[in-house]
């Protein structure tokens, strides 16, 4: 089945450490998307990548970093810059030869800071 | 520069009833647009899209939305709410070459029964 698998589905932090969400898509699609999802707040955009070893900042790319190594992965680690980590986190991919088509997500992965 | 807004962060109906949500884009050039339903820690589903082939689009679920011009809206509507139908869902729009998906707020359903 095509799709894309976020891991892991819960994540605890304590404050100050570093984490890594996992992010892949086995649908051949070159660009892939970080959201962060509040409450009331919608999806916002953290980081985006239309190619390998390429990405740009979203609107909200402070103390969050990526990479894009490959073309079926894009983690995104939250940083402990980031002053309020807790949300709900959700990776979407899509192609880019054709702007008609839809952006696919994964299951998302609920950061929580202890 | 592209916009999304939803009118009502959240929508009550009664079991049976008409469904209503609305989205209105703003787009300097004619936009693809889509919506999505998202229920409880789960990630986003495509429920429709416009694609400029015809302006009323049928969706999943029973759902359709009309894509008018002239009012820069495509409300997402259903003849008849059903329990299952309680969910979050989004409007969004991508313009033609841009590289980015630009969503709304969302909207909260509720079904009565």
């Amino acid at each position: 089945d095509g799709g894309i698998t976020q891991s892991p589905k819960y994540l605890f932090r304590k404050e100050g450490q570093n984490v890594t969400l996992s992010c892949e898509q086995n649908l051949n699609h070159d660009a892939m998307y970080w959201y962060r999802q509040d409450p009331g707040q919608g999806l916002r955009l953290i980081y985006y990548s239309q190619i390998v070893n390429d990405f740009q900042k979203g609107d909200i790319a402070e103390g969050y970093s990526v990479s894009r190594e490959k073309k079926e992965s894009f983690p995104l680690t939250v940083t402990s810059a980031q002053k309020n980590p807790t949300a709900f986190y959700l990776c979407a991919s899509s192609m880019i030869q054709d702007w008609s088509t839809e952006a696919f997500f994964g299951q998302g992965t609920r950061l929580t800071v202890v | 520069a592209q916009s999304v807004t939803q009118l009502g962060s959240h929508v009550s109906v009664s079991e049976g009833a008409l469904v209503l949500l609305r989205c209105n884009y703003s787009s300097s050039v004619p936009p693809y647009l889509f919506w999505y339903v998202q229920y409880p820690n789960q990630g986003l589903q495509l429920l429709l899209k416009y694609t400029s082939a015809a302006t009323l689009v049928k969706g999943i679920n029973g759902f359709e939305a009309e894509f008018k011009k002239s009012e820069t809206s495509f409300h997402l509507t259903k003849p008849s709410a059903h329990m299952s139908d309680a969910a979050e869902y989004f409007c969004a729009v991508r313009e033609t070459s841009y590289d980015k998906v630009i969503f709304g707020p969302g909207t909260s359903l509720s079904v009565i029964p």
